[in-house]
């Protein structure tokens, strides 16, 4: 079975401008979860869908915004760009159900200059 | 809101030498702990989850944790660490308001060095 796939791996915007990260769930996983990796914050929850709704949200401006396709396929966008949005994006994928576990992306590398 | 404390960002053991890894959790209900790592340029990888069902969790590649509810503790122990270990090892806990368990709140993660 495939896992989560996240694409692109790297990117690099310039301050001001917007991003569109994508994330490929496992096959039959329902719930696809965000986080922002940085060195000085650490992992960050974003949001979490779940059958194209958004379930839980984490604290981030509204510059950050996700959805979720009917495939389970979700992207997540950031707008205005400012250099402290440089960071490890994952994403996560499960079930959606109870208790299982989440199973990470290698990331999409995002360096704003 | 929940909060996990990892202590010493920065561990160093020998080869064959214990690993312990600790993590302190916050939480006013018996939440859902996990372990992850993190090798470099790479996702995290799921060692072990604790969700009720045992106090002594084993994981994979040879780790367990034991939850102590008294001491609010998840600690990470590896009985004899090879070079291959060496990571960065992330406590979580799950937030299980909203009706929604998948939003993890991470500790700020310990690098693990395994000298020769």
């Amino acid at each position: 079975k495939a896992g989560v796939t996240q694409t692109p791996r790297y990117l690099i915007k310039t301050r001001g401008q917007q991003v569109t990260l994508s994330c490929s769930p496992i096959s039959g996983h329902r719930s696809v979860s965000w986080y922002q990796q940085t060195p000085g914050q650490g992992l960050q929850f974003l949001f979490e869908y779940f059958s194209e709704t958004q379930r839980n949200k984490g604290n981030f401006p509204g510059r950050f915004s996700g959805r979720q396709f009917s495939n389970s396929r979700s992207e997540m966008n950031v707008s205005t760009l400012e250099l402290g949005d440089s960071a490890l994006y994952l994403c996560a994928s499960s079930l959606g159900q109870g208790n299982d576990e989440q199973y990470f992306g290698p990331g999409t590398r995002l360096t704003v200059t | 809101a929940q909060s996990v404390t990892q202590l010493g960002s920065h561990v160093s053991v020998s080869e064959g030498a214990l690993v312990l890894l600790r993590c302190n959790y916050s939480s006013s209900v018996p939440p859902y702990l996990f372990w992850y790592v993190q090798y470099p340029n790479q996702g995290l990888q799921l060692l072990l989850k604790y969700t009720s069902a045992a106090t002594l969790v084993k994981g994979i590649n040879g780790f367990e944790a034991e939850f102590k509810k008294s001491e609010t503790s998840f600690h990470l122990t590896k009985p004899s660490a090879h070079m291959s270990d060496a990571a960065e090892y992330f406590c979580a806990v799950s937030d299980i308001s909203g009706g929604s368990n998948y939003k993890l709140t991470f500790g700020k993660g310990t690098l693990l060095t395994v000298n020769p």
